[in-house]
């Protein structure tokens, strides 16, 4: 079956860092994408990792190792504008399609 | 550039009545995706047309259909509407079938009572 998981919700505080996790189980894999959603808004595209490795980019990185089927979000410097859902979706090989997790919440604290 | 439209915002209709949603991609993408969202459930795979065929469909009953016009618009028809089909419909465009970045419409919220 095709299973992603990212915890529900987390809580950080302003100016610090925070890593949001997702793993996965899905019969294929092409890429794997984060994507932000604030509350009443579509979805904003982040990052997407094919290869295994840290893509850095500005305050937020993303990590893949398709070997352990995990994935990491990495936001630094927390700015209050960076409360909102972190949603996790694996590509897969075969038509593209994109599988979803559940999204994390996350909350910035002052 | 304007973004993806999504039409109407809001909708309210009651069970077994059905519904049309519409959907303009960015100009230039072929591709347009449908997903529904609901709390604590993740995006759900609906649908994904690419030059007026349809190439994927997700796990939905045959209430839940689409079409995409010459023009990339994409329209989406649910039929005998239930009340778990509340839910945030979200309509996402990309270049190519296979393009990696969608951009998202800001999604049509369906109130079924």
């Amino acid at each position: 079956g095709q299973n992603i998981d990212q915890p529900t919700e987390m809580t950080a505080t302003e100016g610090a860092i925070v890593q949001i996790n997702c793993t996965y189980q899905t019969s294929g894999f092409n890429g794997l994408f984060w994507y932000q959603q604030h509350a009443g808004e579509a979805p904003t595209f982040l990052s997407y990792n094919v290869l295994d490795g840290l893509e850095e980019k500005g305050r937020f990185s993303s990590f893949l190792s398709r070997s352990k089927g995990y994935s990491y979000l990495l936001l630094k410097e927390l700015q209050m504008k960076d409360s909102a859902s972190y949603l996790c979706a694996v590509e897969q090989d075969s038509n593209y399609q994109l599988i979803w997790g559940a999204g994390t919440k996350l909350i910035i604290k002052p | 550039k304007a973004g993806v439209t999504q039409t109407p915002r809001y909708l309210i209709k009651t069970r077994g009545q059905q519904v049309t949603l519409s959907c303009s991609p960015i100009s230039g993408h072929r591709s347009v995706s449908w997903y529904q969202q609901t709390p604590g459930q993740g995006l759900q795979f609906l649908f994904e047309y690419f030059s007026e065929t349809q190439r994927n469909k997700g796990n939905f009953p045959g209430r839940f259909s689409g079409r995409q016009f010459s023009n990339s618009r994409s329209e989406m028809n649910v039929s005998t509407l239930e009340l778990g089909d509340s839910a945030l419909y979200l309509c996402a465009s990309s270049l190519e079938r296979d393009s990696y970045e969608q951009y998202f419409g800001p999604g049509t919220r369906l109130t079924v009572t």
